[in-house]
This record gives structure tokens, sequence and C-alpha cells, in this order.
């Protein structure tokens, strides 16, 4: 079955300190990945995807991705850490066409960034 | 560009009522998603339209229906409430490719009592 994995429920990093959201992902063929977070009460927020091309993406608000194939992972970075990141962050996978559109997602990790 | 909004936001019913909720898409947006979020379940798809024709369905019983309109706004509708449907139901649109990122509206917060 496809799925998509992130490991940790919860990262806390000190602010000023690099931070890394872990995702791995079960889903044959190459699939196209994607980073949300979603603060209280609030939707998701798109952060970045990755389609193809380079291996490392540039998104919004300073994060970046890398994706390993290799590996079947998708981690989340961002070199410095602010209290504001503090979020629920969301990976998704969308399995590449077979007739199929739908998303899975991660069950979330929360991000405590601590002043 | 104004985003994805949806109505409304808060809703309490009792059980076995029913309840419409709305997603108005991005302008342009052809296609319409709907989730519902939970803690212990996390996101789960129930289905997505594509100029008015569902696309795609995930594993909700039929009390879980939808419909999208020529104007691609969408609705989705769940008869006989259980205590079991207290979720956020996110809508998400996209333009219609396969790559495209969807965008999340705020969400509906439905209690049910």
């Amino acid at each position: 079955a496809q799925s998509v994995a992130q490991p940790e429920d919860q990262v806390n990093v000190a602010e000023g300190n690099p931070l890394t959201v872990k995702c791995t992902y079960s889903v044959s063929g190459n699939p196209y990945l994607f980073w949300y977070v979603q603060y209280p009460n609030r939707g998701l927020q798109f952060l970045l995807k990755y389609i193809t091309g380079d291996n490392l993406v540039k998104g919004s608000y300073g994060f970046e991705a890398e994706f390993n194939k290799s590996q079947t992972s998708f981690h989340l970075k961002k070199p410095s850490a602010l209290v504001s990141d503090s979020a629920l962050y969301f990976c998704a996978v969308r399995p590449p066409a077979s007739g199929t559109y739908k998303y899975i997602f991660g069950t979330g990790t929360r991000l405590k960034v601590l002043a | 560009k104004a985003g994805v909004t949806q109505t409304p936001r808060y809703l309490i019913k009792t059980r076995g009522q029913q309840v419409t909720l709305s997603c108005s898409p991005i302008s342009g947006h052809r296609s319409v998603s709907w989730y519902q979020q939970t803690p212990g379940q996390g996101l789960q798809f129930l289905f997505e339209y594509f100029s008015e024709t569902q696309r795609n369905k995930g594993n909700f019983p039929g009390r879980f229906s939808g419909r999208q309109f020529s104007n691609s706004r969408s609705e989705m509708n769940v008869s006989t409430l259980e205590l079991g449907d207290s979720a956020l139901y996110l809508c998400a649109s996209s333009l219609a490719q396969f790559t495209d990122t969807q965008y999340f509206g705020p969400g509906t917060r439905l209690t049910v009592l």
C-alpha cells in the first residue's frame, strides 16, 4: 500500500538552530512531493514541492527540502529556526499519473521552536 | 487573488442531522478536493471534483457526498451525522494539472453533539 511516514510526532529545536522534519514515502514510480504547514485553527499552507530536477528544493519562509530517491525521503530543513516556525508540518505525496490524483498525507510533525 | 473560502467556519449539529458545507475555490481553479482532519486519523481524503465530475473518492461511507457546480464552487453533504464526524473539514483547490499545488481553505469545524 502506498504510504507516507513522518516518524517524529514532535520536534523541538532552539531558536537559531537548524531544523529538520523527516518524511519518507512508499510509492511506486516517481511521485510528486509536497510540504505544507498548518497554524492553529487554520488550513494548510503550501511550503514547497518537488516534481523533477534539482534534488534541493527551496520554498517559502526560508524552508528547503531535499529529495533522496534511493532513501525515498523528502526531509524539510531550515538553516536557522524562528519561534514563529512553531506549527504542524505535513508531508504529502501525489503518486505519478496512473489514474489517481489523490494526495497521501503523513500524520504530521509538530515543530516547537524554543526561545 | 482571493484564496479558498469555506462557509460556515463553525457548525454545531446533533446526531442524526445532516449538514452541507460550502467551498469556493481560487478564481480559475477547476479542481476541488475535500479532506477530513481529526487528531486521531490525521488528514483523510474524501473526494475530488473536476469540471463537475467526481474524479476520485476516498474510503468514506455513502453518507458523505459532494458535488461541484459549473462555477467550480463545491459543496459536501454529510447525512445522518454521527459523533465521529466531528472534525475539521478542509477544502483545497488547484488549477487542474496533475502536478498542480493544492491550496487549502481555512476549514469548517463541525461538532456533532
